[in-house]
């Protein structure tokens, strides 16, 4: 079945760069996306990246695929201390774009 | 506002006692699911629903139960609550086809005493 790996935690300082990396198993997938969810919140859609894609880059945030490796990235440029929240890698499964599994999430703090 | 609603935000209840929580979308979506969230588990999906009186099981289904009667609702029963279904749900909906469109709720805490 499907699987997607992330690592859970990542600090990084204020004004740095922050790489979010996460690595997938289905290769039919059509999308992979990134969801960030801030305490107490729910899940807001970051950005996504349909997978004949690269790259995409979004103002701060740049996602990088390699779909050879099966490995999906998000940069986010000048971290600051509002990006600190849980990032969720998810994919669509080869049914449907509307079908999601996640990662377990990784949690990003920003240190001032 | 185009939007996910789910009621209530948090709930804490005893063992046994039947619970529904609600979801409601407004954005003629086909697609509805429900998740639950646990530390160090991510998101894990519980049931679907394609469209009305259409739905199927997720990963996690035991303990659980889910009615479309109508389009833009798809409540998550839990005719018989246990500790271990203590979590933060989230309800999500989509259309079906067409891209990314999912649309998440704010989140019901539950509590199972």
């Amino acid at each position: 079945g499907e699987d997607v790996e992330q690592s859970l935690f990542l600090s990084v300082r204020e004004g740095d760069s922050s790489v979010i990396n996460c690595t997938y198993t289905d290769s039919s997938s059509t999308y992979l996306y990134w969801y960030k969810q801030e305490p107490g919140a729910g899940l807001q859609l970051l950005t996504y990246i349909f997978s004949n894609m690269d790259m995409k880059q979004d103002q701060r945030l740049t996602v990088l695929l390699n779909k050879k490796d099966k490995h999906l990235s998000l940069r986010i440029a000048d971290t600051q201390t509002g990006d600190s929240a849980i990032y969720f890698c998810a994919e669509s499964i080869s049914a449907g774009s509307y079908q999601l599994t996640f990662g377990k999430g990784t949690k990003l703090s920003v240190i001032p | 506002e185009a939007q996910v609603t789910q009621n209530p935000r948090y709930l804490i209840t005893v063992t046994g006692k039947k619970l529904t929580v609600t979801c409601s979308q407004n954005m003629n979506h086909e697609y509805m699911s429900w998740y639950r969230q646990d530390p160090g588990l991510g998101l894990r999906q519980i049931y679907y629903s394609m469209n009305v009186e259409v739905t199927d099981k997720g990963d996690v289904p035991e303990g659980y139960k889910v009615s479309r009667k109508e389009k833009r609702n798809f409540p998550l029963i839990l005719e018989s609550p246990s500790p271990n279904q203590t979590s933060l749900y989230f309800c999500a909906s989509s259309f079906s086809k067409g891209g990314p469109s999912v649309s998440f709720g704010s989140g019901t805490r539950l509590t199972v005493v």
